[in-house]
């Protein structure tokens, strides 16, 4: 299957700092790629889609000036947690779909991002 | 209605037997279907897809769809400790948007 990188795969941050997490389509061009976030024993909830060249479409009830979304190629999208709180500690994990293959509907997900702040 | 319901276990097997997990969707327009395996601390790996009514086999694992009933389950055969792991079920309405994932169902399989 398509390979997607994310990074980092650990973080520890301060209260009020901002972090910034990347994800990467290694072997394909992705126009979506889309940023989830998971908290202990609970399921992926879907924070926004990402679109290259555009505006990031958020869910409802997440902030989208917290949770910054850049999409600036067709290979990376990032997600920049602001003024982060120990609230926002969560796995984040980024997937992508690969808009050659044959249903472009299985997606492909990066490591995730263990995010800590203290 | 939750989207995607599964019954988050655990649900514990002995070594060799056969696993059955379940999933049920709410959305009648979904059209594709998904198994992910999550381990730990990790992300999520897909098993399985499946677009189609009936069965899909690949190896241990048999997805099987029922759109009338909107039900989604997989069987994995001659289940093994390294199957122990929490399993989602990931449902799509269409090509480009993102995936819904059930709470996952925990697997537990003893030696």
């Amino acid at each position: 299957g398509a390979v997607v990188s994310q990074h980092p795969s650990r973080v520890i941050c301060k209260s009020g700092t901002s972090v910034k997490i990347e994800c990467r389509s290694l072997d394909f061009q992705a126009t979506t790629m889309f940023w989830y976030r998971q908290f202990p024993k609970k399921s992926l909830m879907l924070m926004a889609t990402s679109n290259e060249g555009s505006k990031a479409t958020y869910e409802q009830g997440v902030e989208k000036d917290k949770f910054l979304i850049n999409h600036a190629s067709l290979t990376l999208s990032t997600l920049t947690v602001t003024s982060a709180h120990p609230e926002d500690s969560s796995f984040y994990i980024c997937s992508a779909r690969d808009p050659s293959g044959a249903l472009n509907t299985e997606a492909f997900f990066g490591q995730g991002t263990r995010l800590t702040v203290v | 209605q939750k989207e995607v319901e599964q019954n988050s276990g655990p649900l514990s097997v002995p070594e060799g037997a056969i696993a059955s997990l379940n999933c049920t969707y709410s959305d009648r327009g979904s059209q594709s279907f998904f198994w992910y395996r999550q381990y730990s601390g990790k992300s999520p790996e897909l098993i399985m897809s499946i677009y189609s009514n009936g069965d899909k086999e690949d190896g241990r694992f048999t997805a099987q769809l029922n759109k009338a009933s909107q039900y989604v389950s997989l069987l994995i055969r001659d289940s093994q400790p390294s199957d122990s792991a929490t399993y989602l079920c990931a449902v799509n309405r269409q090509a480009g948007t993102a995936l819904i994932f059930g709470k996952g169902t925990t697997l537990s399989v003893s030696s």
